[in-house]
């Protein structure tokens, strides 16, 4: 089955700490994108890359970091800079041609 | 500031109405516009995706555009509880990667 992947459900983040979330693709997309949802507010675009080795920022990158070395993964690591990362993170993929976003089940992240 | 604009709600309709939800937006180069659905705690998912001027029908959802008022909705034939959910707009620019969400509306379709 054709899918998108996200790990782990749940994450826990202790201050001063760097933690990555995983995000995988099955479908061939080119393009993918990370969003953070706070509660009452729609999705808000972190990072997105529409090629592999190639990402540009999004509105709030600010504390928020990516790669893209497979195009099958997107991992983001949310850095201690980020003061506030209590969220829904949402990661996204479409085809390269195709506006169409399919999204994974997301991670929560939470602050202990 | 380019934005997507939805009515919060919650909007509650009964069982077997049609529920109407209503989206609009700034940017006059939008191209393409999806409606997607979010269970509480869950991911959204793609209802429908329209791109031209009128109206777009997928079963029970329709989906209507009119770019000259900069104005997308989604309308629900015969609700049910299960459509009892948060609809989030969202609007695209040319080559899609650069997609404005709304914060959503929420329905409540009673049993």
């Amino acid at each position: 089955d054709g899918g998108i992947t996200q790990s782990p459900k749940y994450l826990f983040r202790k201050e001063g700490q760097n933690v990555t979330l995983s995000c995988e693709q099955n479908l061939n997309h080119d393009a993918m994108y990370w969003y953070r949802q706070d509660p009452g507010q729609g999705l808000r675009l972190i990072y997105y890359s529409q090629i592999v080795n190639d990402f540009q920022k999004g509105d709030i990158a600010e504390g928020y970091s990516v790669s893209r070395e497979k195009k099958e993964s997107f991992p983001l690591t949310v850095t201690s800079a980020q003061k506030n990362p209590t969220a829904f993170y949402l990661c996204a993929s479409s085809n390269r041609y195709q506006e169409t976003q399919y999204f994974g089940p997301g991670t929560r992240l939470l602050v202990l | 500031q380019k934005e997507v604009e939805q009515n919060s709600g919650p909007l509650s309709v009964p069982e077997g109405a049609i529920a109407s939800l209503n989206c609009t937006y700034s940017d006059r180069g939008s191209q393409s516009f999806f409606w997607y659905r979010q269970y509480s705690g869950k991911s959204p998912e793609l209802i429908m995706f329209i791109y031209s001027n009128g109206d777009k029908e997928d079963g029970r959802f329709t989906a209507q555009l009119n770019k000259a008022s900069q104005y997308v909705s989604l309308l629900i034939r015969d609700s049910q509880p299960s459509d009892s959910a948060t609809y989030l707009c969202a609007v695209a620019n040319t080559g899609g990667f650069k997609t404005i969400f709304g914060a959503g509306t929420r329905l409540f379709v009673k049993a």
